[in-house]
């Protein structure tokens, strides 16, 4: 079946740093979604990229869908506290329907 | 606007016992999801609903778990008899019919299912 790898899989930044992370599928992939997770909360979508090459903001948050449409990344700028948490990527695979698939996540760690 | 409802938001049952998990999708979304998530595993998809009928339930782990869809605003997800393996987090998403939305998936808060 479609896999999504995403790397790293953890990170341990400073406040204030930025961050980046990536993540490559198996299979062409014709829409990406970024997704953070909190502890003991749902996944919250950050942003969805539909064209290959395409590059969206939302604030501090930075995605690029890849050109090879098999991978996509995710920067974080000016990292703060709140940034904490597990980040995903998924994608709808090949399955001519509504499923996605989700990466095995990264997870951000601030060090005071 | 409201988003994703689940009931309850943690669940402590002993082996043997029937275990209801609820939810409601935003308003206006036709496709439902519920999922599981585990450490080991991750975020798996068990079965998905479009305008009330399920679609998809490859990933449903057996015939201990069932699901339905008696209408637009609420879904259930029930396992009996639930076993200690069963433990985890339950999520259930929901997405809108429009266009390139139907793949932006908004997800509940879970439920946290320790069964012992």
């Amino acid at each position: 079946g479609q896999q999504l790898n995403q790397s790293p899989q953890s990170m341990f930044i400073q406040e204030g740093e930025d961050v980046s992370m990536n993540c490559t599928s198996s299979s062409i992939f014709n829409t990406w979604l970024w997704y953070k997770q909190d502890p003991g909360e749902g996944p919250v979508l950050l942003i969805a990229l539909y064209k290959a090459g395409e590059l969206t903001s939302n604030g501090r948050l930075t995605a690029q869908f890849g050109i090879t449409r098999k991978d996509s990344f995710l920067n974080i700028s000016a990292s703060i506290p709140s940034d904490v948490g597990i980040y995903f990527c998924a994608g709808p695979g090949d399955f001519g329907n509504e499923k996605l698939t989700f990466g095995t996540g990264t997870r951000l760690t601030i060090i005071p | 606007d409201a988003g994703v409802i689940q009931s309850p938001r943690h669940e402590v049952t002993e082996m043997g016992q029937e275990v209801t998990l609820r939810c409601k999708p935003i308003s206006g979304h036709n496709s439902l999801f519920w999922y599981r998530q585990t450490m080991m595993r991750g975020l798996e998809l068990l079965i998905y609903f479009n305008n009330n009928v399920p679609i998809d339930d490859s990933g449903m782990p057996e015939d201990r778990f069932s699901a339905k869809m008696p209408n637009a605003s609420f879904s259930t997800l029930k396992i009996q008899p639930s076993e200690p393996r069963d433990s985890a987090v339950y999520f259930c998403a929901s997405s809108s019919p429009l266009g390139l939305a139907v793949f932006r998936q908004f997800f509940g808060p879970g439920t946290r299912l320790t069964v012992l």
